[in-house]
């Protein structure tokens, strides 16, 4: 299986900053590579696949970049309502295998 | 819009067995394939299986094969996840997912709102 590892496991930034997510697969997995977002007792929710792109009616604070084993998840201006937990997934083989998950807190 | 509500979950007793449905609207049903993902309490998300938009190909986890049985009927829009032989460690939120293609599995969304299963005695 493909082992995705995302740091940091937890995160507390201002609002207005920019935040960086790193997402690392245990092997090239080309660029299929998608992040969510799960706000608390809510269904995750597509925020970006194919590593960079930007899924529809996603605000475009939201970015994400990277190819073969190392991606980026980065919004550009934190927001209040942006407090949630991020997870990256990749679908190169089966089984779908995603991140252990990165809570992201208002400081 | 597109819609996917779930529901059958509940508590059941270790070995017991159980039936999650998944019912869909708001979109060619058929022509997508369709996934159920686990939330373990305070856990990550973990994938558990997938079919096919025709429902002749399916896939599942490890941790759930030979126990679990994913199936459709798209003469109903939905999607259906057997689980037998459950174990204590098979208590989770379960989502079903609607996926980006025919074929089983690439990305997905939406989500179902999730229904819960606990299995304890």
């Amino acid at each position: 299986d493909i082992q995705m590892t995302q740091s940091p496991s937890s995160l507390s930034a201002s609002v207005g900053d920019r935040v960086t997510i790193t997402c690392q697969a245990s092997q090239d997995i080309s660029n299929f590579l998608n992040w969510y977002q799960q706000k608390p007792g809510k269904a995750p929710k597509l925020l970006i696949f194919d590593a960079s792109n930007l899924e529809t009616g996603v605000p475009s604070r939201f970015s994400g970049s990277g190819s073969g084993t190392d991606f980026t998840f980065t919004i550009s201006s934190l927001q209040p309502e942006d407090i949630a937990t991020y997870y990256c997934q990749q679908y190169d083989n089966l089984p779908i295998t995603f991140g252990q998950g990165t809570r992201l807190e208002i400081k | 819009e597109v819609q996917l509500v779930e529901s059958g979950g509940g508590l059941v007793q270790p070995g017991g067995s159980l039936r999650l449905s998944c019912a869909a609207s708001g979109f060619t049903f058929g022509s997508f394939a369709m996934s159920w993902v686990r939330q373990a309490p305070g856990r990550g998300l973990e994938w558990v299986s997938a079919v096919s938009g025709s429902g002749d190909t399916t896939y599942y986890a490890d941790s759930v094969k030979g126990r679990f049985t994913i199936s459709r009927d798209n003469s109903k829009n939905t999607v259906y996840l057997h689980m037998n032989t459950l174990r204590a460690e098979d208590t989770a939120v379960y989502y079903c997912a609607k996926d980006s293609t025919i074929v089983a599995a690439n990305w997905f969304d939406p989500w179902g709102q999730g229904t819960l299963v606990t299995v304890s005695s």
